[in-house]
Order: structure tokens, then C-alpha cells, then sequence
């Protein structure tokens, strides 16, 4: 079994830029979601990906926004880099629509994300 | 809106005693689900043990345990025989029983981060 992958494991960008962050999820898994992690802080939950489609979204710009592909896999782009976008993104996956409780998320090692 | 809090940024156990974690929280909501991961310098949030509200039963994963007081909404961790391998930061999260689309949403506490000594 092919866990969650991320890539890449950590990029540097300068204010104002655009990045895009790619997620490869478990085997089996259909659903994805993005996660937010800054630094000192826990995770924040960005948005749901399932079947290609964003079907819940946390407290965050429309320049963050993201695609999932066919095969599950996903990225997550944001535009207009700011300085305090520098964070751990880690990308989730789970199995079926509704992440019940037989099927908790699993993560990924994540993107650190620097941004000067 | 829920919210999840860790009042403990840090806490230290000696190898094999036992350590309890705190977490509270605060919710309207009378069906959720109560988890907490672990997340080692590899990054990675690996989920240690998971409650139902609607269990009153406390779950127990190995040496892994947890105090649920569902009145008090506290959901504390207690790791028994403690290992080196334990260190880490210990996240409480949160999730509501909602098949609306927003299933994956957790919501997180601070973290405390645990140390394991000799």
C-alpha cells in the first residue's frame, strides 16, 4: 500500500509569486483535503477535494485554490505569495466522501514553503 | 464555531512512566469525533488513537489511552510505559459529524510537544 506523497519537500519563493504544491494520495483513497501547518501553530484545514471537485473549504483567499486529477492525485496553487503563506502544507487523503471514522485521514510528509 | 485547546506547550516523561496529555474543547454539536495524532520531526501527522462522542467508553490503543469526559469536553492522552520513540508533538484535533462536505475538516489544537528522557 502507496502511502501520501507530497512534493516538493521544501521550496523557497519571493513575495508575490505563484507556487504550485502536488499531492499523491494513498491507494484506495478518493478523497484529499490541504492543510495549512505555520509555524509554533497546528494544522489548518484549507479545502476537500473529491471527485475532482472542491466539496468544503476553510477560512482562506480564493487565491488558494487547487485541482484533483483523475487518479486522485492533487495540487494545491496559490497566487500572490505573502509572506505570511510561509508554512508546512500538508496534503490528506481518505477514502469515500464522507471521512468517517473507519477511514481517518492519512498525511503526508507535507511542503515546506518559505516565502521572502 | 469549534475550538480546540492545548494549555500544555510542553511536557517531559522519564522512559517507561506514564504522562497524560491535556486537551479541551468547545462545541455545540452532540455527535463529533475526538482524535489525536502524533507528529515526529519526519512531519508527518500519524494518528495515535480516536474517539466517538457517543461512546462512553474510552479507547485504548496499546500503552495508548484516553480519559473522554464528554460533560466537561476534555479528551485527555495517557501514554503508559513511555519510549524514546514516543517524542514528538501530540495534536488534539476535532471533527463534526457532518456529511454536508466538509468531512475532512479537522480542526486542531496548539500541539505539546513531548519529551522523553533517560
Amino acid at each position: 500500500e502507496t502511502g501520501v506523497t507530497q512534493s516538493p519537500t521544501h521550496l523557497i519563493k519571493t513575495r508575490g509569486q505563484q507556487v504550485t504544491l502536488r499531492c499523491s494520495s494513498q491507494s484506495g483513497h478518493n478523497t484529499v483535503s490541504w492543510y495549512q501547518q505555520a509555524l509554533g501553530q497546528g494544522p489548518q484545514f484549507i479545502f476537500q477535494y473529491y471527485r475532482e471537485e472542491e466539496n468544503g473549504r476553510g477560512n482562506f483567499p480564493p487565491r488558494f485554490s487547487g485541482l484533483q486529477f483523475p487518479n486522485y492525485s492533487s495540487e494545491l496553487n496559490v497566487n500572490a505569495l505573502e509572506l505570511d503563506d510561509s508554512a508546512l502544507y500538508l496534503c490528506a487523503s481518505s477514502s469515500g466522501r464522507e471521512s468517517s471514522y473507519n477511514s481517518p485521514l492519512h498525511f503526508g510528509n507535507g511542503t515546506r514553503l518559505t516565502v521572502t | 464555531a469549534q475550538t480546540v485547546t492545548q494549555s500544555q506547550p510542553e511536557m517531559s516523561v522519564q522512559e517507561a512512566e506514564t504522562v497524560t496529555l491535556s486537551c479541551t474543547y468547545d462545541t455545540s454539536e452532540s455527535d463529533y469525533y475526538l482524535f489525536w495524532y502524533k507528529q515526529p520531526p519526519s512531519r508527518q501527522m500519524i494518528l495515535v488513537i480516536r474517539q466517538e462522542a457517543y461512546k462512553q467508553q474510552n479507547a485504548t490503543e496499546n500503552r495508548f489511552s484516553v480519559n473522554f469526559q464528554k460533560a466537561a469536553k476534555s479528551f485527555s492522552l495517557k501514554i503508559s510505559d513511555s519510549q524514546l520513540g514516543d517524542a514528538a508533538m501530540y495534536f488534539c484535533a476535532y471533527r463534526s459529524e457532518d456529511y454536508a462536505g466538509t468531512a475532512s475538516k479537522l480542526t486542531f489544537g496548539t500541539g505539546t510537544r513531548l519529551q522523553v528522557t533517560l
